[in-house]
């Protein structure tokens, strides 16, 4: 088993880009979590989502969309990229309840 | 709004001794609670789950409590190596998912 897997592990976006970041998990976990990490700020989650089709906001949602449209993906979307969005961004996995098991990382640099 | 603070924000300790790291929460009312190991550059390992039902879990040489009452948890390491150098988080679900800062951890050879 792969585990949790993010696509790509690192990007540098200009101002105003779009892009999108893939999670996939081959655990046949229900939930999925996006978050993002910063230095003195710690994890934050962004969006989750609780099965497949289903969607629903974290603490900083602005600026991010989510889709899951198969149950093993769930996808983080920036429609256009800003300097604040410079972060490492970690994508997790768990059963209802369960143990979350994490992702690499995709380190993302906005200038 | 819950708030999970952990302290220290780093621990430097000699190889061979017994530590504990604390985790504190401002509300109680949590399904869970998760100690997660974080090596430099890497993504998040979980250690121990607790269920907010539970008063502890136990993995080899570390021992995790959780006193909900007291918006506590501590994690137990006990006869630590270098190789337990890393950052410790905690996280509490209610019906969001917070994480503490973390505290990061030297084990001194």
């Amino acid at each position: 088993n792969a585990g949790v897997t993010q696509t790509p592990k690192f990007r540098v976006l200009k101002t105003g880009q779009s892009m999108t970041l893939l999670c996939a998990q081959d655990m046949n976990h229900e939930y999925m979590y996006w978050y993002r990490q910063d230095p003195g700020m710690g994890l934050r989650l962004i969006h989750y989502s609780v099965g497949e089709g289903t969607t629903a906001k974290g603490e900083v949602p602005d600026g991010y969309n989510v889709s899951r449209l198969k149950k093993q993906n769930f996808l983080l979307g920036l429609e256009s990229a800003a300097p604040s969005q410079t972060s490492v961004y970690f994508c997790a996995s768990s059963y209802p309840w369960e143990t979350q098991y994490f992702g690499p990382g995709t380190r993302l640099l906005v200038l | 709004k819950q708030e999970v603070t952990q302290i220290p924000a780093a621990l430097s300790v000699p190889e061979g001794e017994n530590l504990v790291l604390n985790c504190s929460f401002t509300d109680s009312a949590i399904y869970n609670l998760q100690w997660f190991r974080q090596d430099p550059g890497k993504g998040l390992t979980s250690l121990l789950l607790i269920q907010s039902s539970q008063r502890e879990q136990t993995s080899g040489r570390l021992n995790a409590s959780l006193d909900k009452s007291s918006g506590r948890s501590t994690l137990y390491i006990a006869a630590s190596q270098p190789g337990d150098s890393a950052t410790y988080l905690c996280a509490v679900k209610d019906d969001k998912i917070i994480f503490g800062k973390g505290t990061r951890l030297h084990i001194l050879p």
